[in-house]
C-alpha cells in the first residue's frame, strides 16, 4: 500500500522545546517537502529537497530545520526559535520529472503551549 | 515572487447546482496550475491539473480553465452532490530556479446543500 505517512497526528509540546516530525513515502519519489498550514490560509513552504542529501529553504524557513539522509525519509524539526509553532504541518512528495504534482500526506497537527 | 488570490473564500451551494472558484496569479513566468480538495483533518489531495499550454481542461465533473493574458484560472464543478463539501485550494508553479515550488491561494471552503 503505498503512500505518504506523517507521525503523530496530533503533538503537544511546552514552549521551548524542539519537536521532530516525521515523514516517510514508499512512492520512490525523489522530492519531499513541508509545508506549514494556519486557520483560513492557503499552504506555505517551509523546505523542500529534491534529492538525498540536499534541501533548500522555503519562504518561511525560519525557526525550522530538516534532514534528507533518506530517499524515503524527510523528518522536519520545529525549533524554539519559531515564534508560532502551532499550526498543521503537511508533508509531500513528488518525483524528479515532474515535481509539480505532489502529493500529500495526512498532517501533523502541533500543538505548543 | 509569486501571489496568488483565490475567491470566494466561501461558497454554499444546493446540490445539482454549479460552482466556481477563480485564482489569480502575479507571476508570468508561471506555467503549472493544480487544484486541491481538503477535507478536515486530512492533507490536500490532487484533484485536477493544468499546464500553460493548455486553455482547458476537463475530468468527469471538474474542469479547470486558463487565461494566460489575463493571468487567472477557474475550477468549475458541475452536478455538485454532498461530498463535493471540502476546502478547495489553487496553486502556481513557476519554472526556472522555482521549479517544484508552488504558491498556494487562501482556500475557499465549499458547502453543498442536500
Amino acid at each position: 500500500d503505498g503512500g505518504i505517512t506523517q507521525s503523530p497526528k496530533y503533538l503537544f509540546r511546552k514552549e521551548g522545546q524542539n519537536v521532530t516530525l516525521s515523514c516517510e513515502q514508499n512512492l520512490n519519489h525523489d522530492a519531499m517537502y513541508w509545508y506549514r498550514q494556519d486557520p483560513g490560509q492557503g499552504l506555505r513552504l517551509i523546505y523542500y529537497s529534491q534529492i538525498v542529501n540536499d534541501f533548500q529553504k522555503g519562504d518561511i524557513a525560519e525557526g525550522y530545520s530538516v534532514s534528507r539522509e533518506k530517499k524515503e525519509s524527510f523528518p522536519l524539526t520545529v525549533t524554539s526559535a519559531q515564534k508560532n509553532p502551532t499550526a498543521f504541518y503537511l508533508c509531500a512528495s513528488s518525483i524528479a520529472g515532474d515535481q509539480y504534482e505532489q502529493y500529500f500526506g495526512p498532517g501533523t497537527r502541533l500543538t505548543v503551549t | 515572487g509569486e501571489n496568488v488570490e483565490q475567491h470566494p473564500s466561501t461558497l454554499s451551494v444546493q446540490e445539482g447546482d454549479s460552482a466556481v472558484i477563480k485564482c489569480t496569479y502575479s507571476d508570468s513566468a508561471s506555467n503549472y496550475f493544480p487544484w486541491y480538495k481538503q477535507e478536515l483533518g486530512k492533507g490536500p489531495q490532487l484533484i485536477i491539473d493544468i499546464r500553460s499550454n493548455v486553455g482547458e481542461k476537463k475530468d468527469q465533473r471538474i474542469a479547470v480553465t486558463l487565461n494566460k493574458t489575463a493571468k487567472h484560472f477557474s475550477l468549475h464543478i458541475t452536478e455538485t452532490q454532498p461530498e463535493d463539501s471540502a476546502v478547495y485550494f489553487c496553486a502556481a508553479g513557476a519554472g526556472g530556479t522555482s521549479y517544484g515550488k508552488l504558491t498556494f491561494g487562501q482556500g475557499t471552503i465549499l458547502t453543498v446543500h442536500p
